[in-house]
């Protein structure tokens, strides 16, 4: 089944206690991106990856990093998280760039305290 | 960069009625503008998609239309059925990326 998996669902941790979110598709898909969802704001994207070690930010990128070392795979990493990172954290992957299809994963939700 | 509003933030109907969503983009450069329905508790799914080359676009009872020279596309329902139900974000494509609208929740009541 072609499908974007995402662990962990949800976690809650602690200021400063450094957590990565795996993202993985089966797809073969090259460009992967990572957003936050918070209430009234909608998706917006932190990073983007449009093949193997190419990656840019996208509008939100402070206090996250991500790297693409395969290209079924792309960790968001949050090396010192604070509480304004709590959000509602989705990976999404297409073919080829972001004009085609974005293929979802069922969400991460992150709680700091 | 880019940047979409939506509106309405929510929006309820009676099956049956239609639905309209409209979103506004700043950048004249956008091209692409896809519309993605999010269910509770899952990611998103791409519902329907429009070029800057076409002015309207159906799929059965979802139809967009896009305004260049106002830069406004709109999401239709017609026939809105309880399974409707969701939130709706709307996107403009702009260099590499997406910029998504806040969303719309969507209740359809039986």
């Amino acid at each position: 089944e072609a499908q974007v998996t995402q662990n962990p669902r949800y976690l809650i941790t602690v200021t400063g206690k450094k957590l990565t979110v795996t993202c993985s598709q089966n797809m073969n898909h090259e460009y992967m991106s990572w957003y936050r969802q918070d209430p009234g704001l909608g998706l917006r994207q932190i990073y983007y990856s449009m093949n193997v070690e190419v990656t840019d930010k996208g509008d939100v990128p402070e206090g996250y990093k991500v790297s693409r070392k395969e290209k079924r795979n792309f960790p968001l990493i949050l090396e010192s998280p604070s509480p304004n990172q709590t959000s509602l954290y989705f990976c999404a992957s297409s073919y080829r760039d972001s004009t085609d299809t974005q293929y979802f994963g069922p969400g991460t939700r992150l709680t700091v305290l | 960069g880019e940047n979409v509003e939506q509106h309405p933030s929510t929006l309820s109907v009676q099956e049956g009625d239609s639905a309209v969503i409209k979103c506004t983009y700043s950048d004249s450069a956008s091209n692409y503008f896809p519309w993605y329905k999010q269910e509770l508790g899952k990611g998103s799914q791409l519902i329907i998609d429009i070029r800057s080359n076409v002015g309207e676009k159906k799929d059965q009872r979802i139809a967009v239309t896009l305004n260049k020279t106002a830069k406004h596309f709109s999401l239709h329902i017609t026939e809105t059925q309880p399974e409707d139900s969701a939130v709706y974000f709307c996107a403009a494509h702009f260099r590499r990326a997406l910029t998504f609208g806040s969303g719309t929740r969507l209740q359809v009541q039986p």
